[in-house]
């Protein structure tokens, strides 16, 4: 069955550390996102990408960075400077960045804690 | 710009009656709209959408919702709630022409009594 496959699922490290949450999908899309969602305030984007080795800040991408190397993949790395990095990461992908009637496929989700 | 708001961040109802989620959205364009239902620790996934065409749309689960222009409203309604129904739902919206992020509303926690 196609899919998007986050890993891991839990994620804890101490603060200072870089940590890097995973992203796969086998749907053959063009576009992915990485969301971030905490209690109460939905979901905010992080970064986007409409194509291999492109992609662009969303809302709030400060700390945070990604790379797109290939079609499939769209890792999300959290790093030192992400003042509050706690939070539950979904990563989403899409027919195609401009078919904005083409609903968002997401991903089970990585839970980070940092401490 | 465009945004959405969701009334009520939290909804009880019991066991078989009616559900009722309120969207309402604001855009200066035709929008695209979605519902989406999310089960604890676990990603979304798509209830319904709304493009063009028929007002009334039907989804997964018994679901269903109408778009109101006058109202600027998508509200998602179910005639009898069910147990497997208590999870957390979003409304969001997109433009039409070219790309436009999708927003999301903060959510709707749905508590089913028994």
């Amino acid at each position: 069955d196609g899919g998007i496959t986050q890993s891991p699922k839990y994620l804890f490290r101490k603060e200072g550390q870089n940590v890097t949450l995973s992203c796969e999908q086998n749907l053959n899309h063009d576009a992915m996102y990485w969301y971030r969602q905490d209690p109460g305030q939905g979901l905010r984007l992080i970064y986007y990408s409409q194509i291999v080795n492109d992609f662009q800040k969303g809302d709030i991408a400060e700390g945070y960075s990604v790379s797109r190397e290939k079609k499939e993949s769209f890792p999300l790395t959290v790093t030192s400077a992400q003042k509050n990095p706690t939070a539950f990461y979904l990563c989403a992908s899409s027919i195609a960045l401009e078919f904005n009637n083409s609903p968002l496929h997401f991903g089970n989700g990585t839970r980070l804690t940092v401490t | 710009a465009q945004s959405v708001t969701q009334l009520g961040s939290h909804v009880s109802v019991s066991e078989g009656a009616l559900v009722l989620l309120r969207c309402n959205y604001s855009s200066s364009v035709p929008p695209y709209l979605f519902w989406y239902v999310q089960y604890p620790n676990q990603g979304l996934q798509l209830l319904l959408k709304y493009t063009t065409g028929a007002t009334l749309v039907k989804g997964i689960n018994g679901f269903e919702a109408e778009f109101k222009k006058s109202e600027t409203s998508f509200h998602l309604t179910k005639p009898s709630a069910h147990m497997s129904d208590a999870a957390e739902y979003f409304c969001a919206v997109s433009r039409s022409g070219g790309y436009q992020k999708v927003t999301f509303g903060i959510g709707t926690k749905l508590q089913v009594i028994p």
